[in-house]
């Protein structure tokens, strides 16, 4: 059972507002990860950490920011949603080797 | 063209019907991974694969290096098994996951 934990699970926000979403998890690892998920289509890597105080842009462009102030805390920020920005976002955390990964439940934000 | 390509994108199948799922890619690779996901969104490891065959239950995953291509088998499926499948490699240069779109099986009773 992967211990690493999403918060909201589901939110429905309006244009402008901020949000937080929270990942957790308790393994202790170093590498952390945001992906956004449409519907159907592929992950992709928005944000990624490989510890505390490094945090780096994924390989999709994404207004959203991240911070790794502790281990095993990795929030993702929206300063200001706006509908474009209505998807899922799952955290993962991986083992240093990245051979073993763990996803959370994931997130599905919607923005009207 | 995507850097991994799966194979088919969809799937029905009766229970009890062997499954192969495939899954080719064009970059070099450190590992390959297989995932799970169920409607809801969350995403289960089912294996890393580096080299040749792993088997847990009634999965069973191949990968062939040199042809840059690996499958996912399941022996006698269970509606349960009715989920999305996704194949995901290591990025030998980048070491970050380029994932595949998945393949949607559903399996009927």
């Amino acid at each position: 059972e992967a211990d690493i934990y999403q918060t909201p699970r589901y939110l429905v926000i309006g244009t402008g507002k901020k949000i937080t979403l929270e990942c957790s998890q308790t393994m202790g690892h170093d590498k952390m990860y945001w992906y956004q998920q449409d519907p159907g289509m592929e992950l992709h890597l928005i944000h990624y950490s490989y510890g505390v105080n490094s945090t780096e842009k994924g390989d999709l462009s994404s207004e959203s920011t991240v911070s790794r102030i502790r281990t095993e805390h990795f929030p993702l920020t929206l300063e200001s949603a706006r509908p474009s920005h209505t998807s899922q976002y799952l955290c993962a955390s991986s083992t240093f080797s990245g051979n073993t990964i763990y996803f959370g439940e994931g997130s599905w934000l919607t923005v009207v | 063209k995507n850097e991994v390509e799966q194979s088919p994108q969809n799937l029905t199948a009766q229970e009890g019907e062997f499954i192969t799922i495939n899954c080719s890619y064009s970059v070099g690779i450190s590992a390959l991974h297989w995932l799970q996901q169920h409607p809801g969104g969350g995403i289960v490891s089912l294996f890393m694969l580096s080299s040749g065959k792993k088997k847990h239950g009634r999965l069973i995953a191949t990968i062939n290096i040199q042809e840059k291509h690996s499958s996912l088998h399941i022996t006698a499926s269970h509606p349960r098994d009715s989920a999305v499948y996704i194949c995901a490699v290591r990025s030998y240069n980048t070491d970050k996951l380029i994932f595949g779109t998945g393949t949607r099986l559903q399996v009927f009773p």
